[in-house]
Parts: structure tokens; C-alpha cells; sequence
């Protein structure tokens, strides 16, 4: 089974410039999560979806960042423009709902490491 | 929210040796999770524990959560170059889906 695919793996920009990250979950998640992980810190989380709904994007800072799940499959998170700041790696995550109940084991993808210069 | 605490922020092992690493949160979680993430890579699941006071082993892996469902511990026996990594644990409150993570325990091991 193939799991979380994001690209790109790297991206280095300029300050000021849109930048934006492709996320595939694992085939039958419908929960997708986009979380951003500074160095020596644990994920953030920026959004979560259920199918193409955003059921929590308290945490997103909705001036220059925007995601997008349009058929609930492949997620698009862009920053615009984007700030020294925003360097850090942007993780994608899927889920689906646990037979046994309880909380949903969140399966990572590779994330994107993204640098503002 | 609740947050999420992890001690030590680094733990440095002599191949072999046993270590423990901790986690509390400032509020009753519902369950708790621990992840492993290598060196450039992204976080693994490894457990979920639920249960007051539960106690879950993976091979040399030993999880536990509090009574009180405040707090957790890994503790990793006879550590070998493989266990090199962060693990972080991250909680859920009682009625709250959303994992608040914590920082991680580093873990680096010397031959």
C-alpha cells in the first residue's frame, strides 16, 4: 500500500514569492491533515479536513496561507507571499476512522522542507 | 488547549543501556499517541494507549500511561544504534480529536 505522497521534497524561494505544496493521501483516507514542523519542535497542526470540507483550520493563518481539498482526495496548501519565518517542513497526514473506536492513527507523508531566503 | 511536555529534550545512551523518556500534559487526555521520527525523516506511528494506567510493550519498546491520564512514558531497554531518533508523544483531549505533539526526546546513541 502506498502511503502519503507530497511534493515537492525541497523548495527554496525568495521572500515575497506564492509557494505551494501537493499532498496525496493514502487511498480511502478521508480525514487529511496539514501540519507544519519547525526545527527541534513537534507538528503544528494548520488544518484538517473530512473528505473536501475543512472541519478545523483554527490554526491557519488565513492572511497569507490557503489549502484546498476540492474532491476530498489531493490537497493543495499554499503561503502567499511567503516570510523568512515560514521556513520550516510542511507535513501531510491521513486517517480513517478506527474499527476499534478511539483516536485516529495519523499516518505521515514525507513532508516538504521549505526554505525562505 | 491542552499542551503537551517532553522530557529530556535530549537523551544521549551508551549502546546497551536502558533510558526513559517522559511526557505530561497540563490536562486529562482521552489517549495518548507516540511517534518516531528518524533523522530527515517524517513522524511513525508506534503506539496508541487509552486506558488508565495501561501498559503496552513492543519489543524492547515499554509504554505506559498514567493513572490520572495525564501523563506518559516510554522506556526503551538495552538501546541499540537502530533506536536513533525523536519520539514524540502527542495527546488528544476528552473532547478533542486534534493531537497536540510534543517536543520530542532526541535520542542519540554511542557504540
Amino acid at each position: 500500500e502506498a502511503g502519503v505522497v507530497q511534493s515537492p521534497r525541497y523548495k527554496i524561494i525568495e521572500k515575497k514569492q506564492p509557494v505551494a505544496f501537493w499532498c496525496n493521501p493514502i487511498s480511502g483516507h478521508n480525514t487529511l491533515y496539514w501540519y507544519l514542523q519547525n526545527l527541534g519542535q513537534g507538528p503544528e497542526l494548520l488544518i484538517r479536513y473530512e473528505n473536501e470540507e475543512a472541519v478545523d483550520d483554527s490554526q491557519l493563518p488565513k492572511d497569507r496561507f490557503s489549502a484546498e481539498r476540492l474532491k476530498g482526495v489531493d490537497s493543495t496548501l499554499k503561503i502567499q507571499p511567503a516570510e523568512l519565518g515560514d521556513s520550516a517542513v510542511y507535513l501531510c497526514a491521513s486517517s480513517q476512522p478506527s474499527v476499534a473506536g478511539g483516536q485516529e492513527t495519523q499516518y505521515f507523508g514525507p513532508g516538504t522542507r521549505l526554505l525562505v531566503l | 488547549g491542552q499542551q503537551v511536555m517532553q522530557i529530556p529534550q535530549y537523551q544521549h545512551v551508551q549502546e546497551g543501556e536502558d533510558f526513559t523518556t517522559y511526557c505530561n500534559s497540563s490536562t486529562t487526555l482521552s489517549n495518548i499517541q507516540w511517534y518516531k521520527q528518524r533523522p530527515g525523516g517524517h513522524p511513525v506511528f508506534l503506539i496508541q494507549l487509552v486506558k488508565s494506567g495501561e501498559v503496552k510493550k513492543q519489543k524492547r519498546l515499554t509504554f505506559q500511561f498514567g493513572e490520572a491520564k495525564k501523563n506518559s512514558s516510554l522506556h526503551i531497554t538495552a538501546t541499540q544504534t537502530t533506536d536513533v531518533g525523536t519520539y514524540f508523544c502527542a495527546g488528544a483531549g476528552s473532547n478533542d480529536y486534534k493531537l497536540s505533539f510534543g517536543a520530542g526526546t532526541t535520542v542519540t546513541v554511542r557504540a
